[in-house]
């Protein structure tokens, strides 16, 4: 089966920018995440979908990030403006029950 | 609050040596589910293991095994006879119900020729 396809693979912008992350998840998989792995960290969960509806957003930063996944199938996931602190790794994965299987990631540089 | 905590932040050893990562675990959950990730250089994060929380036999696969001991609350993964391929970070990680995975800090394991 395909895996978590993830994209861009990487991304540089200045602070202040905004920039936007797209997850396509395993076909058939109900539920999506989102994690921020920043360098020397595990993976910090930011938002759950179970389908198209938001299941956990508690460590999602509102006033900058947000993300959808409209149809119930791949998602987005954007930061409006950026921050340098916001440089990290971000980690789609999907799960049909317990368990996720991981992208690839999108590795973000902040400048 | 679920919290995971893998003490050793990095381990180095010489190929064939055995090795153990430890992993222990907070969570007011009765059930939840433990898993262990392998994160090479490549940056992708590699399924290993899962175990739920009524399953406390131990588990081997080929070189790595895992002791799962719930009066402890520790989750911990043993790698026999290592190789210079296992070197990776490695991460501890929960799940109670249907929530999203907590991880560890990871262990950065070395595996010198």
């Amino acid at each position: 089966e395909a895996g978590v396809a993830q994209s861009p693979r990487y991304k540089i912008i200045e602070k202040r920018q905004s920039v936007a992350f797209w997850c396509n998840p395993i076909s058939g998989h109900a539920t999506l995440y989102w994690y921020q792995q920043i360098l020397g960290q595990g993976p910090k969960l930011l938002i759950q979908f179970q389908n198209n509806g938001v299941v956990d957003d508690s460590q999602l930063p509102k006033d900058r990030f947000s993300a959808e996944r409209l149809k119930g199938v791949d998602s987005t996931l954007k930061i409006q403006p950026a921050k340098l602190e916001d440089s990290a790794v971000y980690l789609c994965a999907s799960s049909p029950g317990h368990g996720n299987t991981f992208g690839s990631g999108t590795r973000l540089t902040v400048v | 609050a679920q919290k995971v905590t893998q003490a050793q932040t990095e381990i180095s050893v010489v190929e064939k040596e055995d090795v153990t990562l430890d992993c222990v675990y907070e969570t007011r959950d009765t059930t939840y589910y433990l898993f262990w990730y392998k994160q090479p250089p490549s940056g992708e994060l590699v399924f290993l293991i899962r175990r739920n929380s009524f399953d406390e036999q131990n588990e081997i696969s080929g070189r790595y095994s895992w002791n799962f001991q719930k009066s402890t609350s520790s989750f911990n993964f043993t790698i026999t006879a290592s190789q210079v391929v296992d070197s990776a970070v490695y991460f501890c990680a929960l799940m109670g119900g249907a929530d999203g995975l907590t991880f560890g800090k990871g262990t950065h394991l070395i595996i010198q020729p």
